[in-house]
């Protein structure tokens, strides 16, 4: 069955550190990437995803997230936590013959500390 | 384009009253999907559309739960006999049918079953 682990439900950084959120994701054929952030009582926005082609991707806000064949990863970083970054931060996978139903993982809790 | 809509944004309701939200996704998405997301969890699928179709409803939790999009525009998602489980923030996204594409999500209703 695919499934998403996010490993480290609460994740707490100095402001100006590194952010890393972890993503695993389990499945033998190759997935579709995302990673959406969630602030308190709006939907979900997208971060970045990763289809094909290069496998370190940009996105907004200053994140980006490698996926690692090898590893069955996609783990997402930024070199520099700001305040505004606390938020609620979700991966998913989805797969081509999955008719784009996403697959989330439970999320990851970031707090930036002053 | 404002994006996804959903309506209404809060719902209180008795045990055993009927509900139903409607989502109004972005005009030229094909696709329109329905999660549940509970506290502390990611969204978890529950159906979706193309167009008017509905491609997959297995995931549905109950057959209390029901899910159309007539004209393959707006859709709407019941819930007969609501049950304290059900309450929930029932979120609607919307994407283009194209393998990997993003989905784009509204604000939710979050529903609450006294």
């Amino acid at each position: 069955a695919q499934s998403v682990t996010q490993l480290g439900s609460h994740v707490s950084v100095s402001e100006g550190a590194l952010v890393l959120l972890r993503c695993n994701y389990s499945s033998s054929v190759p997935p579709y990437l995302f990673w959406y952030v969630q602030y308190p009582n709006q939907g979900l926005q997208l971060l970045l995803k990763y289809t094909t082609g290069a496998t370190l991707v940009k996105g907004i806000n200053g994140f980006e997230a490698e996926f690692k064949k090898s590893e069955t990863s996609f783990h997402l970083t930024k070199p520099s936590a700001h305040m505004s970054d606390a938020a609620e931060y979700f991966c998913a996978v989805t797969y081509p013959t999955a008719g784009n139903q996403f697959y989330f993982g439970t999320g990851t809790s970031l707090t930036v500390i002053p | 384009d404002t994006g996804v809509s959903q309506n209404p944004r809060h719902k209180i309701t008795k045990r055993g009253q009927n509900v139903t939200f409607r989502c109004d996704p972005i005009s030229e998405h094909n696709r329109l999907y329905w999660y549940r997301q509970t506290l502390g969890q990611g969204p978890e699928f529950l159906t979706y559309f193309q167009n008017e179709a509905q491609l997959e409803k297995s995931r549905l939790l109950s057959d209390r739960f029901s899910a159309e999009r007539p004209k393959g525009s707006f859709s709407t998602l019941e819930i007969q006999r609501t049950e304290q489980g059900d309450s929930a923030m029932y979120l609607c996204a919307s994407s283009l049918g194209q393998r990997g594409a993003e989905q784009f999500f509204g604000p939710g209703t979050r529903l609450t079953v006294l």
